[in-house]
C-alpha cells in the first residue's frame, strides 16, 4: 500500500516568496502532522490534525505559517513571505487512531526547502 | 526546551556487537515511546515503541527498555548489522498525541 507521500521532494524559491508544501497521507489515518529539521537538529514539531476536530498549532513558528488539511485527508503546509531561516527539510506524518492510542506515526520522505 | 534528549550524535559498533542508543527525558507525563530509523534523504521509519505501563519491548534484534524512575529510554541492537547503520531517534508523546523528538544518534555498523 501506498505511504504518505509528500511533494514537492525538493524547492529552491527566492526570499520572500510564498510556498506551499503538499503531504497526502496514507489512506484511513485520521491523524497528521507536520514537522520541520533543520540542519543538526531534531524534528520540531508544527501542526497536528485529528479527524475534525480543531488543529493543534501550538507549534507554528510565526504567523507566516499557515495549514489546512481538507476533506480530512491532503494537507497543505503554506509558508508566505519566506525567509532564509525557514530553509529546513519538512516533514509530514499520519497516523491511525484517535488521540490517546498507541499509534506510530509513518512519515513521508519530506520536502527540503531552500530560501536563496 | 528540549523535553527528550539524545546526549550522544554518534555511535560505531563493530558488526555482530551490541548497540545501545540513549534517549533521556523530562515530562514525567510522557505515556508512549519509539524509536524511529532514518537514512539519508528519506523520512523516519517506525522501528519500535514502548507504553509507559511497561519497562520492556522486544522486536526481534531490538529491545526497547524504560526505566520511568530514571527518565531514561535506550534501544539495544543485537547483533548489529552493516544495514542498521543510520541516525536513530527517540521521541516521546504527552496525552494528546503532541511527540517531541530527540536530536538523532548517528549509528555506524562497522563490518
Amino acid at each position: 500500500g501506498a505511504g504518505v507521500s509528500q511533494s514537492p521532494s525538493n524547492k529552491v524559491t527566492e526570499k520572500g516568496k510564498d510556498v506551499e508544501l503538499r503531504c497526502d497521507p496514507i489512506s484511513g489515518h485520521t491523524a497528521l502532522y507536520w514537522y520541520r529539521q533543520s540542519l543538526g537538529q531534531g524534528l520540531e514539531f508544527l501542526i497536528y490534525f485529528q479527524g475534525n476536530s480543531a488543529p493543534d498549532k501550538s507549534g507554528l513558528p510565526s504567523d507566516r505559517f499557515s495549514a489546512e488539511r481538507t476533506g480530512g485527508s491532503v494537507s497543505t503546509l503554506t509558508i508566505q513571505r519566506t525567509q532564509q531561516e525557514d530553509s529546513a527539510v519538512y516533514l509530514c506524518a499520519s497516523s491511525l487512531g484517535a488521540t490517546g492510542q498507541n499509534q506510530p506515526q509513518h512519515f513521508g520522505d519530506g520536502t527540503r526547502l531552500s530560501i536563496l | 526546551d528540549q523535553q527528550v534528549k539524545q546526549n550522544s550524535p554518534s555511535l560505531s559498533v563493530q558488526e555482530g556487537r551490541i548497540s545501545i542508543l540513549n534517549c533521556d527525558y523530562t515530562n514525567s507525563m510522557f505515556d508512549y515511546f519509539l524509536w524511529y530509523k532514518k537514512y539519508p534523504a528519506e523520512g523516519p521509519t517506525f522501528l519500535i515503541s514502548i507504553s509507559s505501563i511497561k519497562d520492556k519491548n522486544e522486536d526481534g534484534r531490538f529491545t526497547v527498555f524504560l526505566n520511568k524512575s530514571a527518565k531514561h529510554l535506550s534501544l539495544h541492537i543485537v547483533p548489529s548489522q552493516p544495514g542498521d547503520s543510520a541516525v536513530y531517534f527517540c521521541a516521546a508523546r504527552v496525552t494528546g498525541n503532541q511527540f517531541y523528538f530527540g536530536t538523532g544518534t548517528s549509528l555506524t555498523v562497522i563490518p
